[in-house]
C-alpha cells in the first residue's frame, strides 16, 4: 500500500530565505507526483506535476525534483515571500491521488 | 484552466439528517470525478470514484450506503452523507480530470459540521 510522508510538518522562515520541502513515498511504481498548495479552509491549487519519466519541473520560484529509485521528491522555493504561507501537499498517483499530510509553511516579513 | 465548483461551501446540520454536496465541472465534461475527505491536520483521503452512468467505486473502509454518490450528468456529481453523525464532520473535496495527461482540477471544498 502506497504511503506518502512529508517532512517537516511545519516550517517557519523569514522572508527571502530559500527552503526545501521533502516528500517520500513507499512504492516507486508511480504514474506521477504532484505538489499542491492549500490555503486555510480552501481547495487545492496545483503547483507542479512531475511525470514518472521526468526528474524535475520548474515554475517561477518553484522547482520540484523526483527520484523514483529512492522514493523521494523535493520542492524548492526560492526567495520566499509572505504570500507563500500555506500548506504544501505532495501527492502520487494517476487520476486518483494519494496525499501526504502536508507541510505548513509560514513566511514572516 | 478548467474550473470545478462545489456547493455548498459550508454546511451545519443536526445529527441524523442527510446532507447533499454538489460537485460541478463548469466548462468541461468529466465522466469521472473523485471525492476526498480531509480531517483536521490529516491528509486528503480518497473516498470514492464517481462514474457517469454507472455505480461509484468506493475505497476500502468507506460505507457506500452512508455516502451515496450519484454522477447524474457529465458535469455533475453529488455526494450525500446520510444519517450524518459528528464523526462525519470533515472537509470534503472533489476533483475532476482534465484533458491533459494526469491533469486534475479540484473544487474549493465543502466544510461539513454535524452537531
Amino acid at each position: 500500500k502506497q504511503e506518502v510522508t512529508q517532512i517537516p510538518a511545519a516550517l517557519s522562515v523569514p522572508e527571502g530565505e530559500n527552503l526545501v520541502l521533502n516528500c517520500s513515498f513507499t512504492d516507486s511504481a508511480i504514474y506521477n507526483l504532484q505538489w499542491f498548495r492549500q490555503d486555510p479552509g480552501k481547495g487545492l491549487t496545483s503547483l507542479l506535476l512531475i511525470q514518472s519519466s521526468q526528474r524535475e519541473q520548474t515554475s517561477g520560484r518553484l522547482n520540484a525534483s523526483l527520484d523514483k529509485s529512492s522514493g523521494r521528491s523535493t520542492l524548492y522555493i526560492a526567495a520566499s515571500q509572505p504570500g507563500d504561507s500555506a500548506t504544501y501537499l505532495c501527492a502520487v498517483g494517476g487520476t486518483a491521488l494519494i496525499f501526504g499530510k502536508g507541510t505548513t509553511l509560514s513566511v514572516s516579513s | 484552466g478548467a474550473v470545478v465548483s462545489q456547493h455548498p461551501s459550508w454546511v451545519i446540520c443536526k445529527s441524523g439528517t442527510s446532507v447533499k454536496i454538489e460537485c460541478r465541472s463548469l466548462d468541461f465534461q468529466a465522466t469521472t470525478m473523485f471525492w476526498y475527505r480531509q480531517f483536521p491536520k490529516q491528509s486528503l483521503m480518497l473516498m470514492a470514484t464517481s462514474n457517469e452512468g454507472s455505480k461509484a467505486t468506493y475505497e476500502q473502509g468507506v460505507e457506500k450506503d452512508k455516502f451515496l454518490i450519484n454522477h447524474a450528468s457529465l458535469t455533475l456529481s453529488t455526494l450525500t452523507v446520510t444519517s450524518a453523525h459528528p464523526e462525519d464532520s470533515s472537509f470534503y473535496i472533489c476533483s475532476a480530470p482534465g484533458q491533459a495527461y494526469n491533469e486534475q482540477f479540484f473544487g474549493p471544498g465543502t466544510r461539513l459540521t454535524v452537531l
